[in-house]
């Protein structure tokens, strides 16, 4: 597509439930993260794809998040149980290229709009 | 451990004059420096970026300086619209590395 598409943009949920927050990042992108922005906080890493595998999870907060990039295109992040303190907005990015480096400069992403979760 | 600061939450100027986004950071390991901005219910879109081995880069009304050795940088705007108007993040690159390491964002409001 024309940019990185989230949904759903905003979800409610209850505490202890699960949900799901699809990306579909741009068309020939391989490059594809999530970031978690909370309130006045500054987007956070949570985890990058190259391709299908998760190449790093690093930034996942614990093991009731979960993500997949089956087809290595659209991506979907899980979480479990969900606590209030997962409340935020997660942002999907994708990118041509991963690395930042001397022939090729900072590697930009392209985000897209997030999807706001609140856990009451 | 926050590596990557923007001290100001907040930053109002007047239409027409310069607008100067301040971020410090504590790693000197970056190799890249970007500027993001964002408007609500937005993702954030990039700005401008510069290299570590630069100390100026311009694009159009946005110039960024860097300060190696005070580990500082700022995004100048000039002249500033209204459209300006906007959150501004800046992030930090390590070259080899895909992730960034974001500052808490700077908002900008630009009167008429």
């Amino acid at each position: 597509g024309a940019g990185v598409s989230q949904t759903p943009s905003n979800k409610v949920t209850e505490k202890g439930k699960y949900v799901e927050l699809r990306c579909d990042p741009i068309s020939g992108h391989t490059a594809l993260y999530w970031y978690r922005q909370s309130l006045g906080q500054g987007p956070e890493f949570l985890i990058y794809f190259q391709g299908t595998g998760a190449a790093d999870d690093s930034g996942l907060p614990n093991d009731r998040f979960f993500a997949v990039r089956p087809e290595g295109s659209v991506s979907t992040l899980k979480i479990q149980r969900t606590e209030r303190g997962d409340s935020a907005v997660y942002l999907c990015a994708s990118s041509l290229r991963a690395l930042a480096g001397a022939s090729s400069g900072a590697n930009v992403l392209t985000f897209g709009a997030g999807s706001r979760l609140t856990v009451l | 451990d926050q590596q990557v600061k923007q001290n100001s939450p907040s930053l109002s100027v007047q239409e027409g004059r310069i607008s100067i986004l301040n971020c410090d950071y504590t790693n000197s390991m970056f190799d890249y420096f970007l500027w993001y901005k964002k408007y609500p219910a937005e993702g954030p879109t990039f700005l401008i970026s510069i290299s570590s081995i630069k100390d100026k880069n311009e694009d159009g009304r946005f110039t960024v300086f860097l300060n190696k050795s005070a580990k500082h940088l700022s995004l100048h705007i000039v002249p500033s619209q209204p459209g300006d108007s906007a959150v501004y993040f800046c992030a930090a690159q390590r070259s080899g590395t895909y992730k960034y390491i974001f500052g808490t964002g700077t908002r900008l409001k630009v009167l008429a």
